[in-house]
């Protein structure tokens, strides 16, 4: 099982749209969640932590359940710029240390 | 801040050649960070340096891939010889601990290797 799994995707939404991303781990002692963005041929840039309480950014939700290992990203009323991927990250302890461990991403597409 | 800064951006390369990429860390970030990104595979951490010392390794895919960061402006990951199964985008991240985990990353090297 990989330590950090996603929807591939392609998620094709129309402008306006909602639309969520699930992300699931395998590492209970998981610390701590992040979710980046990364455009066609850039570099991954963060987007939000996600904290245990849910975290708000505008018009991004993100929201950790700790028991059931599950993290998501809601993006509401979805703009052109939107359509990227979004990474799910994990920070984990490991014997080496901390080190975050990235999902393979889910691509987002928002049409006019 | 200029960000992270790698190079070169591309790279071709013919079977058994060595490629060398280079990385500068943000001024005074302590982590830095190797990884390789694959349509397959996505993004997987090679290697990562606190205060120039290498710390995990394990994602180094073999022997033939090494990485050093000689201080804390520069790194770089050499692969000898390199094989066509190497071609990937190759991306170095740093990141200021004692502020927060966000690690930035650089724009990346388009390695191929034919």
């Amino acid at each position: 099982r990989k330590e950090v799994e996603q929807d591939p995707g392609p998620f094709n939404v129309p402008e306006g749209a909602t639309v969520a991303f699930n992300c699931t781990y395998s590492n209970s002692a998981s610390q701590s969640f992040f979710w980046y963005r990364q455009d066609c041929r850039k570099e991954p840039k963060l987007l939000m932590s996600v904290y245990s309480s849910g975290n708000e950014d505008g018009r991004f939700t993100a929201q950790l359940n700790r028991a059931s290992q599950y993290i998501s990203l809601l993006i509401r009323d979805s703009k052109l710029s939107d359509s990227a991927t979004y990474l799910c990250v994990v920070n984990s302890l490991g014997s080496s240390g901390d080190k975050l461990t990235f999902g393979t991403g889910t691509r987002l597409a928002v049409r006019p | 801040d200029a960000g992270v800064i790698q190079s070169p951006r591309h790279e071709v390369t013919e079977m058994g050649q060595e490629v060398t990429l280079r990385c500068k860390p943000i001024s005074g970030h302590d982590y830095l960070f190797w990884y390789r990104q694959t349509m397959m595979r996505g993004l997987e951490l090679l290697i990562y340096f606190n205060n120039n010392v290498p710390i995990d390794d394990s994602g180094m895919p073999e022997d033939r891939f090494s990485a050093k960061m000689p201080n804390a402006s520069f790194s770089t990951l050499k692969i000898q010889p390199s094989e066509p199964r190497d071609s990937a985008v190759y991306f170095c991240a740093s990141s200021d601990r004692q502020t927060s985990y966000e690690q930035y990353f650089g724009p990346g090297t388009r390695l191929t290797v034919t």
